[in-house]
C-alpha cells in the first residue's frame, strides 16, 4: 500500500530551528511537496523536490533522499506566525497526491 | 505563481438541495484537477481526480452519484453535491496541476454548511 508518515505534533521555540521529517512508500514517484496550512485555510505551497538534495528558500529548506524514501522540512529563525500544520505529500506515478496526516507545529515564545 | 479560484467561498443550503462548486485555473491550463474534502482537525482527503474531457476517477468510499464532477474545459472543473445532508458539511478544496510548472496549486476552498 501507499503510506506517508510524519510526526503528529512538534513544539519549538521562537527564533530556533525545527526539522519536520517525512517518510514515504508509494507506487512510483513524481515529486514530494511540502505545504503549510493555517487553521481554516487552504494549504499554501512551500516546496517541491524531485531530485535528491537540499532546496533552500529563505527560512525554509527541504531535503529529499529518494533511495531512503525520506524528506525533511527545515524551518529556521522560527516566528510565531510559523505555527501551523505542515503537510508532506508525494505525487505517485499517476500524478495523484498521496498525503501525510500533517504535523502540527506549535511555536512558543 | 499560478492562481486557482473557487466559487462560492461559503454556501449554506437546506438539506435535500444540490450545491455546485466551481474551480477555475485563472492563468494556466489544468489538464488534471483534484477535489479534496477536509474534516475539522484532519488532513485533506482526496475525493476524486478529474481529467479534462474524461470521467473523474473517484477514491474508494466516495459516492460518485452524490458528488458529481465535471471537468468541462482546461480551466474549469465543477463539483456538485447532490441531495446534500448535514454530514456533507465540510471544507471542499480543489487543486490543479500545471504541467509546465510540474506543480500543484490549490484553490482557497469552499465551506459548505447543510442545515
Amino acid at each position: 500500500g501507499q503510506n506517508i508518515d510524519q510526526p503528529t505534533e512538534m513544539t519549538a521555540t521562537e527564533g530556533a530551528i525545527v526539522q519536520i521529517n517525512c517518510t514515504y512508500q508509494t507506487s512510483g514517484f513524481n515529486g514530494l511537496f511540502w505545504y503549510q496550512q493555517h487553521a481554516g485555510e487552504a494549504p499554501t505551497f512551500l516546496s517541491y523536490n524531485v531530485l535528491d538534495g537540499l532546496e533552500e528558500k529563505g527560512r525554509f529548506s527541504s531535503f529529499l533522499s529518494r533511495s531512503k524514501g525520506y524528506s525533511y522540512l527545515l524551518l529556521k529563525e522560527l516566528q510565531m506566525k510559523d505555527s501551523a500544520s505542515y503537510l508532506c505529500a508525494v505525487m505517485d506515478s499517476n500524478y495523484q497526491l498521496i498525503w501525510g496526516a500533517g504535523t502540527k507545529l506549535i511555536i512558543k515564545p | 505563481g499560478a492562481v486557482v479560484s473557487q466559487h462560492p467561498s461559503r454556501v449554506i443550503c437546506k438539506s435535500g438541495t444540490s450545491v455546485k462548486i466551481e474551480c477555475r485555473s485563472l492563468d494556466f491550463q489544468a489538464t488534471t484537477m483534484f477535489w479534496y474534502r477536509q474534516f475539522p482537525k484532519k488532513s485533506l482527503m482526496l475525493m476524486a481526480t478529474s481529467n479534462e474531457g474524461s470521467k473523474a476517477t473517484y477514491e474508494q468510499g466516495v459516492e460518485k452519484d452524490k458528488f458529481l464532477i465535471n471537468h468541462a474545459s482546461l480551466t474549469l472543473s465543477t463539483l456538485t453535491v447532490t441531495s446534500a445532508h448535514p454530514e456533507d458539511s465540510s471544507f471542499y478544496i480543489c487543486s490543479a496541476i500545471a504541467r509546465e510548472y510540474n506543480e500543484q496549486f490549490f484553490g482557497p476552498g469552499t465551506r459548505l454548511t447543510v442545515l
